[in-house]
């Protein structure tokens, strides 16, 4: 079956601009998570849904990001006022429902520029 | 709170050797999982192999097993008989109750011909 999928794949971004970034999990995955991965560091996480529960959103950086999902399925994650900073390439993960030992299926990522 | 500690940020093997990443990590949970995924230039993040804490068994996946010492809390990844596709970042993680992950700062591994 389809892999989580993310688009777009590439960003590039004024500073000061908003952007938004789009996860498809795979189909049945009731978890979901986003991660941030800057150059030369591992995954940071930033934020995770489960089913109808109120999101994890403990990792966000900053009141600039947000994400949503709608009908507990895809994923938006806003980056508001864009700063260079924010540059880094952002992950996506789905996960079936049951023990958190379950693997995590991550997307191809979003490389996001701030110029 | 969870940590994860890679003290190699690069590593060479010699293809059909073994080599062996090192990670530790630090979390106050009792009940936690450890994992390595592999990052090739793809971006595209695959799971190797994968271990839960109560388990003293270490696990193994074909050419790759772990040691996986709880006392020191230690999770070593082994790559037996290295392959070209081999070559890639390799990511330590550990998970808990609270389901996201705590990665490593990354080992690149590279593998010579």
């Amino acid at each position: 079956g389809a892999g989580v999928s993310q688009s777009p794949s590439n960003k590039v971004t004024e500073k000061g601009k908003d952007v938004e970034l789009r996860c498809d999990p795979i189909s049945g995955h009731t978890a979901l998570y986003w991660y941030r991965q800057s150059l030369g560091q591992g995954l940071e996480f930033l934020i995770y849904f489960q089913g109808n529960s109120a999101p994890d959103k403990s990792g966000l950086p900053s009141d600039r990001f947000s994400a949503e999902r709608t009908g507990g399925s895809v994923s938006t994650l806003t980056i508001q006022r864009t700063q260079q900073e924010d540059s880094a390439v952002y992950l996506c993960a789905s996960r079936s429902s049951g023990r958190p030992y379950n693997e995590q299926f991550f997307g191809p990522g979003t490389r996001l520029t701030v110029l | 709170a969870q940590t994860v500690t890679q003290s190699q940020p690069e590593m060479s093997v010699q293809e059909a050797e073994t080599v062996t990443l090192s990670c530790t990590y630090d979390t106050s949970e009792s009940d936690y999982y450890l994992f390595w995924y592999k990052q090739p230039p793809s971006r595209q993040m695959i799971l190797v192999i994968r271990q839960e804490a109560y388990k003293q068994q270490n696990a193994t996946e074909n050419r790759f097993s772990v040691n996986f010492q709880k006392a020191a809390k230690s999770f070593s990844l082994k790559i037996s008989d290295s392959q070209l596709g081999d070559a890639a970042m390799y990511f330590c993680a550990v998970g808990g109750a609270t389901n996201k992950l705590i990665f490593g700062t990354g080992t690149l591994l590279a593998v010579q011909p």
